[in-house]
């Protein structure tokens, strides 16, 4: 059973970089036939895509976000990893990961999230 | 941002059917099948319950049934049970530039 566990900062300041981590246990992070997707959830709000990663690095995109994201691979970790700069109140969310079925377009394995707060 | 439109609540008591809506446009649910949809507990991760429009995956109880008419979605509980109180998410692929898009989320609550 894939499992994902997301880590981050908790508390980032306002035009900071908020920086979070998901690691994959259960299953390899390594395979062709899915990406590797983030997700985030404002407190007592909807979800909103933001991105997701091919095991190559290949990326896609939320176009609202594109300018202020970076994402990243390792493979040998089994993880991935969302890099968001010049973070405003805006940007204060549970950060969720998952297996993005990108052909079939819906998310599985959902991890908890992990919230992240932007505040001075 | 949210572009699909849920009730904010909807309510049944245990053993009655309810059904969630979700509004999109042609440029998602009313021109294509990529309907996914999610239950949340409160402080959990949302777990996958349709995906395809009617597909459930291993796991979730026939219960839960997908459909749609035009550019609306819908999710059917049946035989509703006090544990399918939860807050419940629909998803689509869009044509649009955003990709994937979700719904503003319901509350069901078993009276």
């Amino acid at each position: 059973q894939l499992q994902m566990q997301e880590s981050g900062p908790g508390l980032v300041k306002p035009s900071e970089t908020l920086s979070v981590t998901c690691i994959v246990s259960g299953g390899s992070i390594n395979i062709r036939s899915h990406y590797w997707g983030w997700l985030r959830q404002p407190p007592g709000k909807g979800l909103e895509w933001i991105g997701s990663i091919y095991y190559n690095g290949d990326t896609v995109h939320n176009p609202s976000l594109t300018s202020r994201i970076t994402m990243s691979v390792d493979t040998s970790k089994n993880q991935f990893s969302l890099r968001l700069s010049s973070v405003t109140a805006a940007d204060t969310a549970a950060y969720h990961c998952a297996r993005h079925e990108v052909t079939w377009h819906y998310f599985d394995n959902l991890g908890q999230g992990t919230l992240v707060i932007v505040s001075s | 941002q949210s572009a699909l439109t849920q009730p904010a609540s909807v309510s049944g008591s245990p053993g009655q059917s309810i059904t969630i809506s979700c509004t999109g446009t042609s440029g998602d649910i009313g021109n294509y099948n990529y309907v996914s949809w999610y239950q949340q507990h409160p402080g959990k991760a949302p777990q996958l319950m349709i995906y395809n429009l009617s597909k459930r995956p291993s796991g979730v109880p026939d219960r839960f049934s997908g459909s749609k008419s035009g550019n609306t979605a819908s999710l059917t509980i049946s035989g509703l049970r006090a544990e399918d109180e939860a807050d419940y998410y629909c998803g689509s692929y869009s044509s649009g530039s955003i990709l994937e898009v979700f719904g503003t989320g319901t509350k069901v609550t078993v009276l």
